[in-house]
């Protein structure tokens, strides 16, 4: 069965320190990895993708990381802000898109940044 | 920032009415999606359509129903809302050409008393 756990299930960590936020998936055939950030009551919106041959990618203070041996994916967040107070999902693609009823959801992480 | 947009925002009404939350985009998606999330959980798919007059069921059964009529427009209707209809609903689009980016709307809290 096509599953997306992430870890931990929340976080809380000070204004200026770094995290990292842990996904694990059993999806295949795997396609890509996203990252989304979810504001409280907002839409998620996409932070970064991962593809098969990509192993690292940065977007500002976000860098995505990609192990398709272990089928493990990583978010560190680099000098965490108030405003990096969100859920982070992560989601895999299990087709080369084709169909959206193959994505697959983590129940995110809930990441708290305290001043 | 994506364009697309969800009316209402939050809605209170009560038992066994009838409602309606719109969803449009104006990037010209041809793939367009709804989903359902409580609070802490993770989002399910209840419905998403491919194109005009396409429309398919996702992986979480709804009584809610959809159509695409147009292809901006996707809206999702409760003929009779209940209780254990109260949810965020999300309404998200997709680009063919960028496989499993969604670009999702601001969400629609129902709560229905």
């Amino acid at each position: 069965k096509n599953q997306v756990e992430q870890s931990p299930q929340s976080l809380i960590i000070l204004e200026g320190k770094n995290c990292t936020l842990q996904c694990n998936y059993t999806v295949s055939p795997f396609s890509n990895l996203r990252w989304y950030k979810q504001d409280t009551g907002r839409g998620p919106v996409s932070l970064t993708i991962m593809t098969f041959s990509e192993n690292t990618k940065s977007n500002g203070r976000y860098t995505a990381t990609l192990d398709a041996d272990t089928k493990q994916s990583s978010l560190h967040i680099t000098a965490s802000q108030l405003s990096d107070s969100a859920s982070y999902i992560c989601v895999v693609s299990a087709d080369h898109g084709g169909s959206q009823g193959n994505l697959i959801f983590g129940k995110g992480t809930k990441l708290s940044v305290k001043p | 920032e994506a364009d697309i947009y969800q009316t209402p925002r939050y809605l209170v009404i009560g038992t066994g009415k009838k409602i309606t939350l719109e969803c449009s985009q104006t990037m010209g998606h041809d793939k367009m999606y709804w989903y359902q999330q409580d609070p802490g959980m993770e989002l399910h798919l209840i419905h998403y359509s491919y194109g005009v007059n396409s429309t398919e069921k996702g992986d979480l059964s709804s009584e809610s129903t959809v159509s695409r009529i147009r292809t901006e427009h996707f809206p999702l209707t409760l003929e009779s809302a209940r209780p254990s209809h109260t949810s965020q609903y999300l309404c998200a689009s997709s680009d063919s050409w960028s496989p499993g980016e969604l670009f999702f709307g601001e969400g629609s809290r129902l709560t229905v008393l």
